[in-house]
């Protein structure tokens, strides 16, 4: 079965440190991968995304992300977190065959402490 | 910017009654898809439409029914509403023209409670 994993419920980081959030995922053949992030009391809204092309992918708000298709993960990642970045992040994928049907990660929260 | 909003944000139902929740897009995207996000469960896709008047089902459609009359709009219906329906109900809408690549851009979410 396709699927979409987010091993961590929640990550804690200072303000200031680099902060990895995980995502690995089991779909079959070359699927398209997406990050969002819901910031409190709001709808989602989409970060970055993989296609094909270098592995690591730059989004919005100093975002980026790492393919490494052998351990079919796609993890998000930032140099220096702020406080603002506090929200939940879901991680994502669309079967390439698709198209219409994304498969969404259970959400990890993120705390960043000042 | 595109653009996807709900008719309420917040929304409190009785049960058995008949519940509409529409979502309007402005963008001209063909695809439009209605989820219900639960605390550790991610968004759970309940209905998508790729085009006018037509509809998938997608992985939890029971208990609910769409209508896509116009391309703009995409309406969720809980034909009798229940209280295991309480959720947060998100819609979004996403482009297969060419050079496109589905990511999908949601509205802000309706909050139901069914009492």
């Amino acid at each position: 079965a396709q699927s979409v994993a987010q091993p961590e419920d929640q990550v804690n980081v200072a303000e200031g440190n680099p902060l990895t959030v995980k995502c690995t995922y089991s779909v079959s053949g070359n699927p398209y991968l997406f990050w969002y992030v819901q910031y409190p009391n709001r709808g989602l809204q989409f970060l970055l995304k993989y296609i094909t092309g270098d592995n690591l992918v730059k989004g919005s708000y100093g975002f980026e992300a790492e393919f490494n298709k052998s351990q079919t993960s796609f993890h998000l990642k930032k140099p220096s977190a702020l406080v603002s970045d506090s929200a939940l992040y879901f991680c994502a994928v669309s079967p390439y065959t698709g198209g219409f049907k994304t498969i969404f990660g259970a959400g990890t929260r993120l705390f960043v402490k000042a | 910017d595109v653009k996807v909003t709900q008719s309420s944000r917040y929304l409190v139902k009785r049960t058995g009654e008949k519940v509409f929740l529409e979502c309007v897009q402005d963008m001209d995207h063909e695809n439009m898809f209605w989820y219900r996000q639960d605390p550790g469960l991610g968004l759970r896709l309940i209905y998508f439409s790729y085009d006018v008047k037509m509809k998938e089902k997608g992985d939890i459609p029971e208990g609910y029914s769409v209508s896509r009359e116009k391309k703009e709009r995409f309406s969720l219906i809980l034909e009798s509403a229940s209280t295991n329906q309480t959720s947060m109900y998100l819609c979004a809408s996403s482009s297969i023209s060419p050079g496109n690549s589905y990511e999908q851009y949601f509205g802000p979410g309706t909050r139901l409670t069914v009492t």
